[in-house]
């Protein structure tokens, strides 16, 4: 089983829609949680951290369930700017070193049409 | 600011050739990191640093080294390059141990 696991998609929404994705992570001590959103050929950037059960920031809420180790990001009224793949990262203790590290799912790609 | 840089954009190396790629901040972040993305896979650790003169093994070292002689520097040099490291690298830093900044990549390909 993946560490940090994503629906691959993709996501194909008309602009205006709603549109939700999931990541589910495997690591039970895991403290801190991101979403990065990376456009084709380019870096991952970082679109928002959730520290706590959940974070909002303008059209995009994102929600963290430790119960059942999964987090959420929920983008609404989506723009045809909002295509993108979106990458859930998990950061937390290794289970042999005890060192902290980060661990990036592989990304749900998003389409946004018109 | 100019953020993370990265040099080159592209290479084209031959198996067994060696090579640096370049990574830099201006932001005086001492957490600094090298991953590489593969088709189907997410960002894989290569190598960290949480400062100058100090490194750590990440999730997939083999093949590769690093240093950190300054607080701006973290270049990672590939010893005798395989077609197994064809790949995206991007560099990352960050100011603390929580979100990251990364370079805008390096395309390598290894024939």
């Amino acid at each position: 089983r993946k560490e940090v696991e994503q629906d691959p998609g993709p996501f194909n929404v008309p602009e205006g829609a709603t549109v939700a994705f999931n990541c589910t992570y495997s690591n039970s001590a895991s403290q801190s949680f991101f979403w990065y959103r990376q456009d084709c050929r380019k870096e991952p950037k970082l679109l928002m951290s959730i520290y706590s059960s959940g974070n909002e920031d303008g059209r995009f809420t994102a929600q963290l369930n430790r119960a059942s180790q999964y987090i959420s990001l929920l983008i609404r009224d989506s723009k045809l700017s909002d295509s993108a793949t979106y990458l859930c990262v998990v950061r937390g203790r290794t289970s042999t070193s005890g060192t902290y590290k980060y661990i990036f799912g592989t990304g749900t790609r998003l389409k946004v049409l018109a | 600011n100019a953020g993370v840089t990265q040099t080159p954009k592209f290479q084209v190396l031959k198996t067994g050739q060696s090579m640096t790629l370049q990574c830099a901040q201006d932001m005086n972040h001492e957490y600094m990191s090298w991953y590489r993305q593969d088709p189907g896979m997410g960002l894989r650790l290569i190598h960290y640093s949480v400062g100058a003169g100090i490194t750590d093994q990440g999730e997939v070292p083999n093949g590769y080294n690093v240093s950190r002689s300054t607080t701006e520097d973290f270049p990672l040099r590939l010893l005798s390059a395989a077609p197994s490291q064809t790949s995206v690298y991007f560099c990352a830093s960050s100011p603390t141990v929580y979100e990251q900044y990364f370079g805008p990549g390096t395309r390598l390909t290894v024939t």
